[in-house]
């Protein structure tokens, strides 16, 4: 069974561009999590997914962060545009979510550097 | 905020027990343990979770405190490959609410 995928691993774009980060989650798995690890930080929750519908989008840092799952499949991450503050590693995680099957498995992660 | 407690650092032999400690003295009654841990450059790894009772799979061991305050999480034989970030983290029971990650402690283990 695949695990979950992120495209790209790393993406290297200048100061005010846009950049889309994805993930594929495990399949069947309802629950989809975003992370975000800034350097010397602690990871960070940014927001969750129930199948198409966001359930919690309190990690979100600002309104130049856009998350969609459309169809409940996928999920992209999108920035725009992107500041410097904004490099670090993004996390992807899917939870299948049913009884005590609750650990969420994650993704290799996204390297996004601002320069 | 994360609601637990844990060491920096630690360095354990290989082939020796690491035992790592966490304290979550706040866990509520419908609150799991769960641990997670993050090897360089990879995304983190689940490692085991549990209620109350202690808990056993391939990895690695739980053991958790009658009174539910604290935890150890056991790798019996560890080796290089487990030189990692180690992440107690406490969750509701059924929920899928979002994990919240401290600054762990990280594991180095020695030849």
């Amino acid at each position: 069974e695949a695990g979950v995928t992120q495209f790209p691993s790393h993406s290297v774009i200048e100061k005010g561009q846009t950049v889309t980060l994805r993930c594929d989650p495990i399949s069947g798995h309802d629950n989809l999590y975003w992370y975000r690890r800034v350097m010397g930080k602690e990871i960070k929750f940014l927001l969750h997914f129930v199948k198409e519908s966001k359930q919690d989008e309190s990690g979100m840092p600002n309104n130049r962060f856009l998350a969609e799952r459309t169809g409940g499949t996928y999920s992209t991450l999108k920035v725009q545009p992107a500041e410097l503050e904004d490099s670090g590693v993004y996390f992807c995680a899917s939870s299948q979510g049913l009884g005590v099957r609750t650990e969420a498995f994650f993704g290799q992660g996204t390297r996004l550097t601002v320069v | 905020d994360a609601k637990t407690t844990q060491p920096p650092s630690m360095d354990c032999a290989e082939g020796r027990a690491a035992n790592l400690p966490c304290n979550h003295s706040t866990i509520s009654g419908n609150e799991y343990v769960y641990w997670y841990r993050q090897i360089h450059s990879q995304g983190p790894q689940y490692i085991i979770h549990g209620l109350k009772n202690n808990e056993t799979n391939e990895m690695a061991s739980l053991i958790i405190t009658e009174d539910r305050k604290s935890s150890t999480l056991i790798l019996p034989h560890a080796t290089l490959r487990d030189t990692a970030v180690y992440y107690c983290i406490v969750r509701v029971v059924g929920g899928n609410t979002p994990l919240v990650f401290g600054k762990g402690t990280r594991l180095s283990v020695i030849a």
